[in-house]
């Protein structure tokens, strides 16, 4: 199945770093979200983006939905243990709720 | 409220036997989705219900079914289970389909196939 091209597939960062990582694809999305996922639980949502070029924070975090419609990036700030986990992006095409994810970006940070 | 909720946890069965796996969507939701996470990969998507109905399919043969109840509940099957079924199943529920609702995912069951 298509799967989004997300990279760096894995990082290793000392606390209070931050983080930046991106997602490609090769056709258009209307809209692009990014989750994260810790050991045995499901993905939760952290950050949608609607619009090409919208900026949008929550919190630390913080999302770029890409002018071309055919990339996002989402980058952490000042990186405490908690955020360690996986982080997708997902996308959506036109008119559909069918979420096409990326291939995650593990995250693990260190004291 | 109560959110996602899905059984079992985990599930081990062997090639060639058959599985149901069970979700129940968060209270108010009327729209469920499967996604199959391989290890190390991100969710594929399944297919989707809504309101009994599937309402589309992604890349999955057809001993992938499901079925949807009147209280939105919802049952994943896989027939003739082959080692590559094995995976963490998915499902999230959202209220509405066709343009994107935001989803709620549940823990997963985790598969094993041998």
């Amino acid at each position: 199945g298509q799967q989004l091209n997300q990279s760096p597939q894995s990082m290793f960062i000392q606390e209070g770093e931050d983080v930046s990582m991106n997602c490609t694809s090769s056709s258009i999305f209307n809209t692009w979200l990014w989750y994260k996922q810790d050991p045995g639980e499901g993905p939760v949502l952290l950050i949608a983006l609607y619009k090409a070029g919208e900026l949008t924070s929550n919190g630390r975090l913080t999302a770029q939905f890409g002018i071309t419609r055919k990339d996002s990036f989402l980058n952490i700030s000042a990186s405490i243990p908690s955020d360690v986990g996986t982080y997708f992006c997902a996308g959506l095409p036109y008119n559909t709720d069918k979420l096409i994810f990326g291939t995650g970006t593990r995250l693990q940070v260190f004291p | 409220e109560t959110g996602v909720t899905q059984s079992p946890t985990h599930l081990i069965k062997t090639r060639g036997q058959q599985v149901t796996l069970r979700c129940s969507s968060q209270s108010g939701h009327n729209t469920v989705s499967w996604y199959q996470q391989a290890l190390g990969q991100g969710p594929q998507f399944i297919f989707q219900y809504y309101r009994e109905e599937e309402n589309g399919r992604g890349n999955f043969p057809p001993r992938f079914s499901g079925l949807q109840f009147p209280n939105y509940s919802s049952e994943l099957n896989v027939n003739a289970l082959e080692l590559d079924d094995s995976a963490l199943y998915l499902c999230a529920s959202s209220l509405g389909a066709g343009t994107y609702n935001e989803q709620f995912f549940g823990p997963g069951t985790r598969l094993t196939v041998l």
